[in-house]
């Protein structure tokens, strides 16, 4: 069991460039959720999709497009990467938004650096 | 907005004594709280949960207390191994049908041999 795969694990960027990462889970959740992790800064939510066909902007989505492929995917664009952008990047997947507590599941990240 | 913190960025154990991470709460409507270790190149792994029905929860070695009067969830570890050695995050969950949680920036537990 899988759990959320992270693909790929490092890339190195120019400033412009474009890149798409990828994040796959196999346990049938609902909810998938982009962060970026910086130092001393924790977690803070890029984009999430609460159920299969929606998307919804988190505290700092400038920059980033999202698409939820189908129930297992959901991709993070950077359409022209800029050095602010150069972090560690985690997905995360949960069971089922609303009353229905569940804790989130989250991808070993793809660390990424804007030159 | 309000937001979760932690009282203590860095705290250093000897091998088999109990560590106690803390991490202070504002937002009185939340109503689920998670603690996450994170090894070093790894993602946040869920350990232990905690409702606010609830003042406390065990798991293997881990106890998480909640104390709403003051706002207040701490993890315990018992018998702290240096696999234990991580960041460990609290985050919490604000009621009312919101399903995003809050994360704080984490402490660094080191645990000495």
């Amino acid at each position: 069991n899988a759990g959320v795969t992270q693909t790929p694990k490092f890339q190195v960027l120019k400033t412009g460039q474009s890149m798409t990462l990828q994040c796959a889970q196999d346990m049938n959740h609902n909810s998938m959720y982009w962060y970026r992790q910086d130092p001393g800064m924790g977690l803070r939510l890029i984009y999430y999709s609460a159920s299969e066909g929606t998307t919804d902007k988190g505290e700092v989505p400038n920059g980033y497009n999202v698409s939820r492929l189908n129930k297992r995917e959901f991709s993070l664009r950077l359409e022209s990467a800029a050095p602010s952008q150069t972090s560690v990047y985690f997905c995360a997947s949960s069971q089922k938004p609303g009353t229905d507590n569940q804790p989130q599941h989250f991808g070993d990240g793809t660390r990424l650096s804007i030159l | 907005g309000e937001s979760v913190g932690l009282h203590l960025p860095t705290l250093s154990v000897q091998e088999g004594d109990n560590s106690i991470i803390n991490c202070a709460y504002s937002n009185s409507a939340s109503d689920y709280f998670i603690w996450y270790k994170q090894e070093s190149g790894k993602g946040p792994q869920f350990i232990i949960d905690i409702r606010s029905n609830m003042d406390k929860r065990q798991g293997q070695r881990v106890t998480v207390l909640l104390n709403k009067t003051v706002k207040h969830l701490s993890l315990q570890i018992a018998a702290t191994q240096p696999g234990d050695s991580a960041v460990y995050f609290c985050a919490e969950k604000v009621g009312g049908g919101s399903y995003i949680p809050t994360f704080g920036r984490g402490t660094s537990l080191i645990v000495h041999p």
